[in-house]
């Protein structure tokens, strides 16, 4: 069965360190999104993307926070520098063509936590 | 804008036990409205989903109708397992966006 992939699964770092996530969606599927889930809450939109062009980024602190999918498939989330508050964990999903945008599938996630 | 509101949990409950977790939203308009299911170490899955007043969304025993004059989408069982342990999601699509609630954490023991 297709997956979402994420790596790295877990990362460790110290404030002002740099960061960067990983995600290949299902092969096909052209909407991506990159999620926030600080423990205890729900997932917050950062990032949508329709193939290699944003959709609404309108939630991405953008002073440290940039998102990329240059060619349309897989996506880099980079944070540069980390802050505490930026412990979370960051998932990432993908909708089909032409899907619905609330069937969203996911992938495992990378949790960040920053010292 | 949107938002949707979820019983805190955690609900503990036995096995074989009735299961009901409330959820309401806040939208303009009359949004998709799902739930997602989060089993431990994995990620988010598609539970089921309604997109119109009086819908029923089903899956794997759970159940949700979608409610237009409550604005609610509470999601049942008649009878949870042990494997039903996990965090459950509400959510609504307005305006090309899911929301989420906070999550409800449900422990299920033998």
């Amino acid at each position: 069965e297709a997956e979402v992939a994420q790596s790295p699964r877990y990362k460790i770092t110290e404030k002002s360190q740099a960061v960067a996530f990983w995600c290949d969606p299902i092969s096909g599927h052209a909407t991506l999104y990159w999620y926030r889930q600080i423990l205890g809450q729900g997932p917050e939109l950062l990032v949508q993307f329709q193939d290699e062009s944003v959709v609404d980024d309108s939630q991405l602190p953008k002073d440290r926070f940039s998102a990329e999918r240059l060619k349309g498939v897989d996506s880099t989330l980079k944070i540069q520098p980390a802050e505490l508050g930026d412990s979370a964990m960051y998932l990432c999903a993908s909708t089909p063509e032409g899907g619905d945008t609330g069937e969203l599938f996911f992938g495992e996630g990378s949790r960040l936590t920053v010292l | 804008g949107d938002s949707v509101t979820q019983m805190e949990g955690p609900v503990t409950l036995s096995e074989e036990a009735f299961l009901t977790i409330n959820c309401t939203y806040t939208a303009t308009g009359y949004p998709s409205l799902f739930w997602y299911v989060q089993y431990p170490g994995e990620g988010l899955q598609l539970l089921l989903k309604a997109t119109k007043a009086d819908d029923k969304g089903s899956n794997k025993g759970f159940e949700a109708t979608y409610r237009k004059e409550t604005t609610s989408f509470h999601l049942e069982k008649g009878s949870v397992q042990v494997s039903d342990s996990a965090v459950y999601f509400c959510a609504a699509d307005g305006f090309q966006k899911l929301v989420f609630g906070t999550g409800t954490r449900l422990l299920v023991s033998p």
